[in-house]
C-alpha cells in the first residue's frame, strides 16, 4: 500500500515548454485533488476530480489542465510553462471522509 | 476570495512547552481541519472538526470548532521536538463542494535556539 504516488519528485523547464505531472493512488479513493504551494503560502487547489470521469477547476486552474485517466490516476499538464508557474505541486485523494485524505510527497517544479 | 488568518506566522518552542495557535476568517466555515507539513513532504491531517463548539484531542493535540464558527484553535501540549514543522488551518463553508478547501498560510513551529 504506497498511498499516494507522485512523478517526478523534480523538474525543471524553460518557459513554454510542456509537461505532465502524474499522480496515482492505491486506496480506492473516489475523489483526487491537484494544489500547488508557493513560498510562505498555503496550497491553492488548482483542479480536482470528485469521481472517475469528472473534472472541476478550483480556485488557480489558468495554465493548466488535468485528465482523470482512471480511479487511480489523475495527472496535471502544463502546456506551456510560465515563470510563475514555478512550485511545489502536491496531489491528493480522499475517501470517505476529510479524516481519510492523503496527500503525495510533491513535484518541485522550476520554469526559468 | 476568501482568506484565512493564521497567528502566529512562526513561533519557537522549548521541549515541554505548550503551543497554541489560531486561524480567523470573515466568512463562516462548516468544517475546519488542521494539517502538519515537515520538510519536503506533503501536509498529513492531524484533526477534523465539523461542529461549532466542537473540541477534539488527537494525543498531545487539541483542537476547538469556535463557537462563532469564524475561527479555530490548535494546542500542543508538553511539546516534543518531532513537533516541529509548519501547521496549517483549512476551512470550508457551507455550500462549499469539497473543492473549496481554503488554507491558512501556516504556523511555523521551531526549537529554540
Amino acid at each position: 500500500n504506497a498511498g499516494v504516488t507522485q512523478t517526478p519528485k523534480f523538474q525543471v523547464l524553460k518557459t513554454g515548454q510542456s509537461m505532465t505531472l502524474q499522480c496515482a493512488q492505491d486506496m480506492n479513493h473516489n475523489s483526487m485533488y491537484w494544489y500547488r504551494q508557493d513560498p510562505g503560502m498555503g496550497l491553492r487547489l488548482i483542479y480536482y476530480s470528485a469521481s472517475e470521469g469528472t473534472t472541476d477547476k478550483g480556485e488557480v486552474p489558468n495554465g493548466y489542465n488535468v485528465s482523470r485517466l482512471n480511479k487511480r490516476e489523475f495527472s496535471l499538464r502544463l502546456e506551456s510553462a510560465a515563470p510563475s508557474q514555478t512550485s511545489v505541486y502536491f496531489c491528493a485523494s480522499m475517501g470517505g471522509g476529510w479524516l481519510e485524505q492523503y496527500f503525495g510527497p510533491g513535484t518541485r517544479l522550476t520554469v526559468t | 476570495g476568501q482568506q484565512l488568518n493564521q497567528s502566529p506566522q512562526s513561533m519557537f518552542i522549548q521541549e515541554g512547552e505548550d503551543v497554541s495557535m489560531n486561524c480567523t476568517s470573515s466568512s463562516i466555515f462548516n468544517t475546519w481541519l488542521w494539517y502538519k507539513q515537515d520538510p519536503g513532504e506533503g501536509p498529513v491531517l492531524l484533526i477534523a472538526l465539523y461542529k461549532a463548539g466542537e473540541l477534539t484531542s488527537n494525543g498531545r493535540l487539541t483542537a476547538q470548532f469556535g463557537i462563532t464558527r469564524k475561527d479555530s484553535f490548535l494546542n500542543i501540549s508538553a511539546s516534543i521536538p518531532s513537533d516541529v514543522g509548519i501547521y496549517f488551518c483549512a476551512g470550508l463553508n457551507y455550500g462549499g463542494s469539497q473543492g473549496n478547501l481554503i488554507f491558512g498560510k501556516g504556523t511555523k513551529l521551531s526549537v529554540k535556539p
